[in-house]
């Protein structure tokens, strides 16, 4: 069964430090990745997806996400983090067909 | 990207009381979906809403329980049935457009049961 593991529940980052979020997923083929954002008390909001091509992927908000098939992972990046990226962020997959599955989430606090 | 609106944003119920959401859409998009998101967890699909037929429902969720309509290509109800407290969650709409593969969601409605 496809599953999608983000091994950080909560991380803490300082004001303009690097960030790096971490998921990975459990697919016999590539699947469709996503990475959505859910700041308190609103939606989900897409912030980037790879579906083939260049591993590399850019977003919104300055974020950007790499595919490494050999990994099975596809991490969210940020060089300088702003105070307002603390959030809830959720990795999903999709083995196509619209079904989506998210991970747990990880949660994201930012120091000033 | 589709807008998408959701009401009611929030409500407190009492147990075995029923609670129908509306979720609608700016334009006409291909599948719409309702997700349940309890407190503290990740976000779980109920079922696949699709237009003048059955939801498909997902594992562990049941027609009973968590009717939906769909009538047209920009609307869709999820009735939460007979609640308790468990199932006071935040329930979310999502819908993919012709950007297939790609789902978008409304800002979700924060279900407290009493």
């Amino acid at each position: 069964a496809q599953s999608v593991t983000q091994p950080d529940i909560h991380i803490t980052v300082s004001e303009g430090a690097s960030l790096e979020l971490r998921c990975n997923y459990s697919y016999g083929a590539t699947p469709y990745l996503f990475w959505y954002v859910q700041s308190p008390g609103q939606g989900l909001q897409l912030l980037l997806k790879y579906f083939s091509g260049d591993t590399l992927v850019q977003g919104i908000k300055g974020f950007e996400a790499e595919f490494k098939r050999s990994q099975s992972s596809f991490n969210l990046r940020k060089p300088s983090v702003h105070w307002s990226d603390a959030a809830e962020y959720f990795c999903a997959v999709s083995p196509g067909g619209g079904k989506l599955i998210f991970g747990q989430g990880t949660e994201l606090s930012v120091k000033p | 990207s589709a807008v998408i609106s959701q009401k009611p944003s929030r409500d407190i119920c009492q147990r075995g009381t029923s609670l129908t959401i509306q979720c609608q859409v700016d334009s006409q998009v291909t599948m719409m979906f309702w997700y349940r998101q309890q407190p503290g967890q990740s976000l779980t699909l109920i079922a696949t809403a699709n237009q003048g037929s059955e939801a498909t429902y997902e594992s562990g969720f049941v027609i009973d329980k968590f009717p939906i309509s769909r009538p047209n290509l920009t609307f869709s109800t999820l009735t939460v049935s007979n609640m308790s407290p468990e199932d006071s969650s935040i329930y979310l709409c999502s819908v993919m457009t012709t950007d297939q593969e790609t789902q978008y969601f409304g800002p979700g409605t924060r279900l407290l049961v009493l």
